[in-house]
């Protein structure tokens, strides 16, 4: 069984530029989480996706940040302008769901905003 | 809000010694726990889970876990440390909505 993808795996952009993740959770999960770890502090979480609805968006930083889930597979996270701030790296989870609480993670988008 | 705490950033063992990973945790009811390693470079990988039942909670790679009630802990446990252990070890509990919340993470260094 394939495990959660993310691309690309490295990204250096410049401030005010867009850049934009994806995540392919694995197969038959409907639950993708997307965290990320700024400046080796805690990780964090960012948003919940059921299927391709946005269970929880309560930890987005801002609306810069959009995410999407179209047709409930793989999932995008776009950046737009991205800001110094927005350094860090962004994982991307999925769960299977009621009685499987476990995530699994994908390896993680290192992301640096010069 | 659900919390919880590695009040260690860092443990050393010699290969060999049985290892102990802390994490307390604060919750209101009852906690769904985890543990996660991330190896260098590398993503978190899942290791244990306590959600309820048997306190003593095993999982991958040797490791386990004890759950404490009275001492909101969430300890990790290997009885004998591998080199290969050294990774950095994240404690985590689900809130409210299924999303986690990590402590600070904990290095592991195992030596020869």
């Amino acid at each position: 069984e394939a495990g959660v993808t993310q691309f690309p795996s490295h990204s250096v952009i410049e401030k005010g530029q867009t850049v934009t993740l994806r995540c392919d959770p694995i197969s038959g999960h409907d639950n993708l989480y997307w965290y990320r770890r700024v400046m080796g502090k805690e990780i964090k979480f960012l948003l919940h996706f059921v299927k391709e609805s946005k269970q929880d968006e309560s930890g987005m930083p801002n609306n810069r940040f959009l995410a999407e889930r179209t047709g409930g597979t793989y999932s995008t996270l776009k950046v737009q302008p991205a800001e110094l701030e927005d350094s860090g790296v962004y994982f991307c989870a999925s769960s299977a769901g009621r009685g499987h609480p476990e995530q699994y993670f994908g390896p993680g988008t290192r992301l640096t905003v010069t | 809000a659900q919390s919880v705490a590695q009040p260690e950033d860092q443990v050393n063992v010699a290969e060999g010694n049985p290892l102990t990973v802390k994490c307390t945790y604060s919750v209101s009811g009852n906690p769904y726990l985890f543990w996660y390693v991330q190896y260098p470079n590398r993503g978190l990988q899942f290791l244990l889970k306590y959600i309820t039942g048997d306190n003593l909670v095993k999982g991958s790679y040797g490791f386990e876990a004890e759950f404490n009630k009275s001492q909101t802990s969430f300890h990790l446990k290997k009885p004998s440390a591998l080199v290969s252990d050294s990774a950095l070890y994240f404690c985590a509990v689900r809130e409210y909505g299924n999303k986690l919340v990590f402590g600070a993470g904990t290095i592991l260094r195992v030596k020869s």
